[in-house]
């Protein structure tokens, strides 16, 4: 069965410091994978998606992710983090059939010190 | 713009009322979604549906039911609600192309069940 792990629920990091949060899934084919973004009191909203190609993707906000099929990973990471940045962020990968459905990671909640 | 709105941001109800939460979208998607959302669980899929007055059960559909008479439209009825209903839900919305799995996402309702 397809899954999503998000191994960290917090992450805390400095104003202007890097940025990388993990994600790992388990599906047999290729997979499309996503990365959402979740404000206090808001909907998700799409960072970024991989269905095939440049392993490498780039998103809105200033954030990337690299997709590794050797490591069944697709972390996200940004360069220099503002504090707007503060929020939640879930990992996705879809499912290949005819739902269409998404697979949700549990999520990280990133902090970020002044 | 794509816009998903959900009929309330906040609801309060008490054990054993019928709920509805309401959904509507505007970007003519044939899919829509209807998630609950928990700390450290992320989101689970309750009901979603690929076409009008047609729907699918998700991962958690125990204790839900849903109605789509329009196609803008997805209602998610929670029959006798209960205090393990609470939580936040969010209503999602795509396009149903092959390999297009990016969901949009409404605000989310938060719903206590006293």
């Amino acid at each position: 069965a397809q899954s999503v792990t998000q191994p960290d629920i917090h992450i805390t990091v400095s104003e202007g410091a890097s940025l990388e949060l993990r994600c790992n899934y388990s599906y047999g084919a290729t997979p499309y994978l996503f990365w959402y973004v979740q404000s206090p009191g808001q909907g998700l909203q799409l960072l970024l998606k991989y269905f095939s190609g440049d392993t490498l993707v780039q998103g809105i906000k200033g954030f990337e992710a690299e997709f590794k099929r050797s490591q069944s990973s697709f972390n996200l990471r940004k360069p220099s983090v503002h504090w707007s940045d503060a929020a939640e962020y879930f990992c996705a990968v879809g499912v290949e059939d005819s739902s269409y459905k998404l697979i949700f990671g549990s999520g990280t909640r990133l902090l970020v010190r002044p | 713009d794509v816009k998903v709105t959900q009929s309330s941001r906040y609801l309060v109800k008490r054990t054993g009322e019928k709920v509805f939460l309401e959904c509507v979208q505007d970007m003519d998607h044939e899919n829509m979604f209807w998630y609950r959302q928990d700390p450290g669980l992320g989101l689970r899929l309750i009901y979603f549906s690929y076409d009008v007055k047609m729907k699918e059960k998700g991962d958690i559909p125990e204790g839900y039911s849903v109605s789509r008479e329009k196609k803008e439209r997805f209602s998610l009825i929670l029959e006798s609600a209960s205090t393990n209903q609470t939580s936040m839900y969010l209503c999602a919305s795509s396009f149903r192309e092959t390999g297009v799995y990016e969901q949009y996402f409404g605000p989310g309702t938060r719903l206590t069940v006293t």
